[in-house]
């Protein structure tokens, strides 16, 4: 079983709409949550942590259920420069900065 | 002012070669790592140094050997590649432990391809 389980989509969304998925996480002693962003061919890049209480940055909202081991991420009112792959990522405090990657959600976001 | 960079980009080479790669961070940070990207996107961390000391090391054949001569370099070393290490090699570097502090940045990624 995978440590980090994504829906590869792609999640097909029109501008404007709202667009939510999740991931699931198999280690409960998992202390550290983010959503990290790929695009095409390029690096991944933080797109935001995820807190315990939920956090909102802009039109992205990220939620964590610690009961159920998941993480959400909400995009509202979606633009064309939001298409690419979001990826969940899992960390250990302990553990010296070791993440665990999801291989990712596709979004795009189409006129 | 980039903050991590690798190099070189693209590289391409005969099975049974050995090659290396070069990763550089300009940001301060005590950790840096490699991540292998393979044809089905997952990111898996091979490699992770503190300080010039290697503190992770996951299940990695023992061609691959990382170097780290300062805090602010890693480079990787492969040695009698085959066509399975074939993938994009993420170099990325962090302040070390803690919740807030484990935001990674990644270099632009090293595209091997092995023929």
């Amino acid at each position: 079983r995978k440590e980090v389980e994504q829906d590869p989509g792609p999640f097909n969304v029109p501008e404007g709409a709202t667009v939510a998925f999740n991931c699931t996480y198999s280690n409960s002693a998992s202390q550290s949550f983010f959503w990290y962003r790929q695009d095409c061919r390029k690096e991944p890049k933080l797109l935001m942590s995820v807190y315990s209480s939920g956090n909102e940055d802009g039109r992205f909202t990220a939620q964590l259920n610690r009961a159920s081991q998941y993480i959400s991420l909400l995009i509202r009112d979606s633009k064309l420069s939001d298409s690419a792959t979001y990826l969940c990522v899992v960390g250990e405090t302990d553990s010296w900065g070791k993440l665990q990657f999801g291989a990712g959600t596709q979004v795009v976001v189409t006129p | 002012d980039t903050a991590v960079s690798q190099t070189p980009k693209y590289l391409v080479t005969q099975m049974g070669n050995d090659k290396s790669i070069k990763c550089e961070q300009n940001l301060g940070h005590d950790t840096m790592y490699w991540y292998k990207q393979d044809s089905k996107k997952f990111l898996k961390i091979m490699f992770s140094y503190n300080n010039k000391e290697l503190i992770i090391n996951e299940t990695v054949p023992n061609r691959f050997s990382p170097k780290s001569p300062d805090k602010a370099h890693l480079n990787l070393h492969i040695n009698s590649l085959e066509l399975g290490d074939s993938a994009v090699y993420f170099c990325a570097s962090s302040l070390p432990g803690g919740l807030d502090t484990d935001t990674q940045y990644f270099g632009p990624g090293t595209r091997l391809t092995v023929l």
